[in-house]
């Protein structure tokens, strides 16, 4: 298994969708938490953080459940420019932090 | 903007070269990161680095190797190149929790 699972995509949807994006961590001592976006052949950026109280970013919203050990990225109102991979990043300190990416879900936004 | 840079942009190289991509980063941080990235696919960790003289292999087996000497410097070295290393590789650094990624380099290998 996987110590990071995310949907695998792709997504296909309108503008003016809402799209949820849904990733499962393994490791329970896992620390931190982010989302990170990345467009065709371009390096990945930080798109957000998640905490568990929950964050929002203008249309977007992020979600962590540690009991369940998993993330949720919320997108509202997409935008053609919304289209990219978003990948599930986790943190976890194994006697040093170690970051793992998950495998990404592509969303293609269309007019 | 991140300070991580990755010299080649681009290279593409005849089979059986010695090639070395070169990462550099001046934030001070102290973990440095090489994946692998086949275009449309995931991100794969060949290499990382908790500090100078620190390096340890990662999930996916590589030929490849790396060097800390110095904080700031962390190249990957590929002895003979050959086509199966066709790919794009990606430098990254964190100093606890959000990493930083250079531009990568996109390797051809002919």
């Amino acid at each position: 298994r996987k110590e990071v699972e995310q949907d695998p995509g792709p997504f296909n949807v309108p503008e003016g969708a809402t799209v949820a994006f849904n990733c499962t961590y393994s490791n329970s001592a896992s620390q931190s938490f982010f989302w990170y976006r990345q467009d065709c052949r371009k390096e990945p950026k930080l798109l957000m953080s998640v905490y568990s109280s929950g964050n929002e970013d203008g249309r977007f919203t992020a979600q962590l459940n540690r009991a369940s050990q998993y993330i949720s990225l919320l997108i509202r109102d997409s935008k053609l420019s919304d289209s990219a991979t978003y990948l599930c990043v986790v943190t976890l300190n194994t006697g040093g932090f170690k970051t793992i990416f998950g495998a990404g879900t592509r969303l293609f936004v269309k007019a | 903007e991140a300070d991580i840079y990755q010299t080649p942009r681009y290279l593409v190289i005849g089979t059986g070269k010695k090639i070395t991509l070169e990462c550099s980063q001046t934030m001070g941080h102290d973990k440095m990161y090489w994946y692998q990235q086949d275009p449309g696919m995931e991100l794969h960790l060949i290499h990382y680095s908790y500090g100078v003289n620190s390096t340890e292999k990662g999930d996916l087996s590589s030929e490849s190797t790396v060097s800390r000497i110095r904080t700031e410097h962390f190249p990957l070295t590929l002895e003979s190149a050959r086509p199966s290393h066709t790919s794009q590789y990606l430098c990254a650094s964190s100093r606890q929790t959000e990493a930083f990624f250079g531009q990568g380099t996109r390797l051809t290998v002919v």
